[in-house]
């Protein structure tokens, strides 16, 4: 069973429409996390969620928005998508938001999310 | 501006070669430092990780090499093989408090020639 799955692995969309990427983790893990990895495969965290609750928030535009039903899910819907939004969108989990051991900070990603935007 | 700088941007050895990929950081509240392996159409993996009490870290063929005091961290892969070939990314966490959110460096191309 694959630990962190993402669907659609493709998707290929106009300018202009509204998309959502689903992500579900059966790890048990507190925490959920969508990167974007552009063309250049630079990663950059866009949110995190722990127990449903919004942690990080880096300076993403609000046509993103995340939306987390329970600790094993993280969506990610973007309304009014623009040609600069292709990417590749992963989703990630880890067991627990901090503490001491360096396994808590272990995240795992998914197979990611190719976005096509044209 | 990149708070984690890394470098080589890609990297080409013989089979058995020992590459070496190097980064660099500013913010001392750094307290993480994993290397992640990520091949073509998948995720990225954990590979090894290091906290900055310690100087080196061994996991089989990877080695972590850290200078706290140069804010430097390296990768050192071991007798490398084709198998190898991936990009690799190294990355730093400032912890808890900053829901341990993985600031990435720009990422390595390796390619392991046979």
């Amino acid at each position: 069973d694959t630990a962190v799955s993402q669907t659609p692995k493709y998707l290929v969309t106009q300018m202009g429409n509204d998309k959502s990427i689903k992500c579900e983790q059966n790890l048990g893990h507190d925490t959920m996390y969508w990167y974007k990895q552009d063309s250049k495969k630079f990663l950059k965290i866009m949110f995190s969620y722990n127990n449903k609750e919004l942690i990080i928030n880096e300076t993403v535009p609000n046509r993103f928005s995340p939306k987390s039903p329970d600790k094993a899910h993280l969506n990610l819907h973007i309304n009014s998508l623009e040609l600069g939004d292709s990417a590749v969108y992963f989703c990630a989990s880890s067991p627990d938001r901090g503490g001491s051991g360096v396994a808590k900070n272990i995240q795992y990603f998914g197979a990611g999310t190719r976005l096509s935007v044209l | 501006q990149q708070q984690v700088k890394q470098s080589p941007q890609s990297l080409i050895v013989q089979k058995g070669g020992i590459p070496i990929i190097n980064c660099a950081y500013e913010n001392t509240a750094f307290d993480y430092f994993p290397w992640y392996q990520q091949f073509p159409g998948k995720g990225p993996a954990l590979l090894i990780a290091i906290r900055p009490d310690v100087s080196e870290k061994k996991e089989g063929r990877f080695t972590i090499s850290f200078n706290k005091s140069a804010k430097q961290f390296s990768l050192h892969i071991m007798d490398s093989q084709p198998g190898d070939s991936a990009t690799y990314f190294c990355a730093a966490s400032k912890g808890k408090e900053y829901g341990n959110k993985l600031v990435f460096g720009a990422g390595t191309i390796l390619r392991v020639k046979s």
